[in-house]
């Protein structure tokens, strides 16, 4: 398994504001993933972060909105611009070990008022 | 598209009941699957998995799953429920090769009543 913190584990943001939420892992992994839980909905898949290389984005979500640094193997931080009540949701990071087993954080639980 | 459809969203049981949750996904090629957990107040773990082999898995806590390639199906089973499994399940596959997009299912949540 993997050792996966998160910074914040929650926030209340006005809108229009920025918040960039950091994912800490015990050990160095090649893949880090972001996903959105927004309320009641399942987790869908933001971006894909290789260290030393640009996130791979998913369809309907780009870089000027939701974007990532991987600076290092065991450190990623996603960003969520100019916030609208839209991007409340919990936010998650994981990572992948044991071939493509994925193994996920706590969690940012972001309200946008 | 991929996707991953579960079949129940709210299940309601009392202890010691069966439980089976379905879980049914759209890719024609070769997959691996997931099963997750998430209990009130905690983060997603994973409860079990399969890549290839036999196609009846053990998890943790009792859980196990069947994959039936030709119902592209992975239900989860647990023979008796107790208080404790009271969580919201996930069932998320995974093309085998694949770069690393797990595709969620809506999710289960699983109210078990003592």
């Amino acid at each position: 398994s993997a050792v996966i913190s998160q910074k914040p584990s929650r926030d209340i943001c006005q809108r229009g504001t920025s918040l960039t939420i950091q994912c800490q892992v015990d050990s160095q992994v090649t893949m880090m993933f972001w996903y959105r839980q927004q309320p009641g909905q399942s987790l869908t898949l933001i971006a894909t972060a290789n260290q030393g290389s640009e996130a791979t984005y998913e369809s309907g979500f780009v870089i000027d909105k939701f974007p990532i640094s991987r600076p290092n193997l065991t450190f990623s931080t996603l960003t969520v611009s100019n916030m609208s009540p839209e991007d409340s949701s919990i936010y998650l990071c994981s990572v992948r070990r044991g071939g493509e087993t994925q193994y996920f954080g706590p969690g940012t639980r972001l309200l946008v008022l | 598209a991929q996707s991953v459809s579960q079949h129940n969203h709210h299940v309601i049981l009392s202890e010691a009941a069966s439980l089976e949750l379905g879980c049914n996904y759209s890719y024609g090629g070769t997959v691996n699957l997931f099963w997750y957990v998430q209990y009130p107040g905690q983060h997603l773990q994973l409860l079990l998995k399969y890549f290839s082999g036999d196609p009846l898995v053990k998890g943790i806590k009792g859980f196990e799953a069947e994959f039936i390639k030709s119902k592209f199906s992975f239900n989860l089973r647990k023979p008796s429920v107790q208080w404790s499994d009271t969580a919201e399940y996930f069932c998320a596959v995974t093309p085998s090769g694949n770069t690393g997009k797990l595709i969620f299912g809506q999710g289960t949540t699983l109210q078990v009543k003592p």
